[in-house]
C-alpha cells in the first residue's frame, strides 16, 4: 500500500512553454501532498504543501505565479511550471500523507525530471 | 525553521561491515524522524522511521536510534550488500502534515 505516482517521468520542452506534472495517491487518500524539487546531487527542497481545497502553501522563495499548484481530489494534486526557463530544469517529486491514521509518514513519487531547453 | 545536518556525505564501506550515518536537528519540538533511500534518478523511499518516544528501532538490517535530548539520531546497517548502495536522507518534522526538513544526504557505497 501507500503508492504514489507522478505523471510524466520526464519531460522536454521549450523555453517559455508551460509543463504540467501530475501526482496521484492510488491506494490511498490523501487531505495533504507536498511538492519537492531537487538539484544534482543536492538534499530535496520543500517548494509548497498542496491541501484538497484550498490554496497551497509555499515555502519562501518560491514564485506562487510560477509554480501553480492544483489539489483538486483526495487523489491528485498537480504542479504546473509556467513560462518554464533553463533554469527550471530539475528532478520534481511529490509526496502524499495519509487522510488519517498515521499522518506523519510522506510516501514519495518516482520524480518527474524536467529539461527545458 | 528546522535545520537538518547530516554526516558523512559520503561513505564507503567493505560488504558485509556496518554503516552508520548521523543526524542532528534543532527544533526541540520535532518529533518524526524518518530515513529515506533514494537509488538514481528515484524518488525517496522510506525505509524506516522513529518517533520521539521512542529510543530505538530496528528492522532487521536497518536500524535507528534517537537522543532527543542531544537532538542526534542514527541509522545503522549491519551486514551490508551492493544493493544498499544509495543515497540516504534522514529527515524531521513535527508530524501530523508538517512539512519535513531533509539532511543533504550521504551517498553509500559499499564494495563487493
Amino acid at each position: 500500500g501507500a503508492v504514489v505516482s507522478q505523471h510524466p517521468s520526464r519531460v522536454i520542452c521549450k523555453s517559455g512553454t508551460s509543463v504540467k506534472i501530475e501526482c496521484r495517491s492510488l491506494d490511498f487518500q490523501a487531505t495533504t501532498m507536498f511538492w519537492y524539487r531537487q538539484f544534482p546531487k543536492q538534499s530535496l527542497m520543500l517548494m509548497a504543501t498542496s491541501n484538497e481545497g484550498s490554496k497551497a502553501t509555499y515555502e519562501q522563495g518560491v514564485e506562487k505565479d510560477k509554480f501553480l499548484i492544483n489539489h483538486a481530489s483526495l487523489t491528485l494534486s498537480t504542479l504546473t511550471v509556467t513560462s518554464a526557463h533553463p533554469e527550471d530544469s530539475s528532478f520534481y517529486i511529490c509526496s502524499a500523507s495519509w487522510t488519517s491514521g498515521d499522518t506523519d509518514t510522506q510516501y514519495f513519487g518516482p520524480g518527474t525530471r524536467l529539461t527545458v531547453l | 525553521g528546522e535545520n537538518v545536518e547530516q554526516h558523512p556525505s559520503t561513505l564507503s564501506v567493505q560488504e558485509g561491515d556496518s554503516a552508520v550515518i548521523k543526524c542532528t536537528y534543532s527544533d526541540s519540538a520535532s518529533n518524526y524522524f524518518p530515513w529515506y533511500k533514494q537509488e538514481l534518478g528515484k524518488g525517496p523511499q522510506l525505509i524506516i522511521d522513529i518517533r520521539s518516544n521512542v529510543g530505538e528501532k530496528k528492522d532487521q538490517r536497518i536500524a535507528v536510534t534517537l537522543n532527543k535530548t542531544a537532538k542526534h539520531f542514527s541509522l545503522h546497517i549491519t551486514e551490508t550488500q551492493p544493493e544498499d548502495s544509495a543515497v540516504y536522507f534522514c529527515a524531521a518534522s513535527r508530524g501530523g502534515y508538517q512539512k519535513v526538513t531533509f539532511g543533504t544526504g550521504t551517498k553509500l557505497q559499499v564494495i563487493p
